[in-house]
């Protein structure tokens, strides 16, 4: 299976910030996801990120607030803009190698 | 984004008992389900999946069982450990979705000695 690895692990950022989060996989995968995940709760899917094409992204979700960049097949990122309180979660990246799909460890953000 | 239902939400069992978790889907074109477990601080990680062409899967304590005709399928964890406590996740996508994997609410697992 791809390993991911995604960092920064645990960020706390002032609001109205912007925070980049990055994964790089060790293998190519064709597409790479984007979830958010809140403490104690299940995953949701913010976007699919694809190389040469814009992101798409799921309802409640929106380009400008989470911009994805897919810049070559092992590689992704997720910033999060103009962040919030509420903006405080979890987020986590996965990618589909030969053995499933793999998840980064993601990235627990505090906005304060 | 819920088309994933996933019961129940925590579960305690007596080491070396079987947990089960039973999940169910609506959208038909679903075509690849995985179970996820999660501990504390870490990504998810692939436990085991099944395709609908299959009614049973089985790798190692844990089997998958698949009903297509019902829209279900359930994780049992024979001979559970304390290690197995977790957060599992069942999980489904399709091709005709961009296979992106969408996610049960999880049941939180308590394997006690």
């Amino acid at each position: 299976s791809a390993v991911i690895s995604q960092k920064p692990s645990r960020d706390i950022c002032q609001r109205g910030t912007s925070l980049t989060i990055q994964c790089q996989v060790d293998s190519q995968v064709t597409m790479m996801f984007w979830y958010r995940q809140q403490p104690g709760q299940s995953l949701t899917l913010i976007a699919t990120a694809n190389q040469g094409s814009e992101a798409t992204y799921e309802s409640g979700f929106v380009i400008d607030k989470f911009p994805i960049s897919r810049p070559n097949l092992t590689f992704s990122t997720l910033t999060v803009s103009n962040m919030s309180p509420e903006d405080s979660s979890i987020y986590l990246c996965s990618g589909q190698g030969s053995g499933g799909y793999t998840f980064g460890s993601g990235t627990r953000l505090t906005v304060v | 984004q819920q088309q994933v239902k996933q019961s129940p939400q925590s579960l305690i069992v007596q080491k070396g008992g079987i947990s089960i978790i039973n999940c169910a889907y609506e959208n038909t074109a679903f075509d690849y389900f995985p179970w996820y477990q999660q501990f504390p601080g870490k990504g998810p990680a692939l436990l085991i999946a099944i395709r609908p062409d299959v009614s049973e899967k089985k790798e190692g304590r844990f089997t998958i069982s698949f009903n297509k005709s019902a829209k279900q399928f359930s994780l049992h964890i024979m001979d559970s450990q304390p290690g197995d406590s977790a957060t599992y996740f069942c999980a489904a996508s399709s091709k005709t979705s961009y296979d992106k994997v969408i996610f049960g609410p999880g049941t939180s697992l308590s394997v006690i000695p």
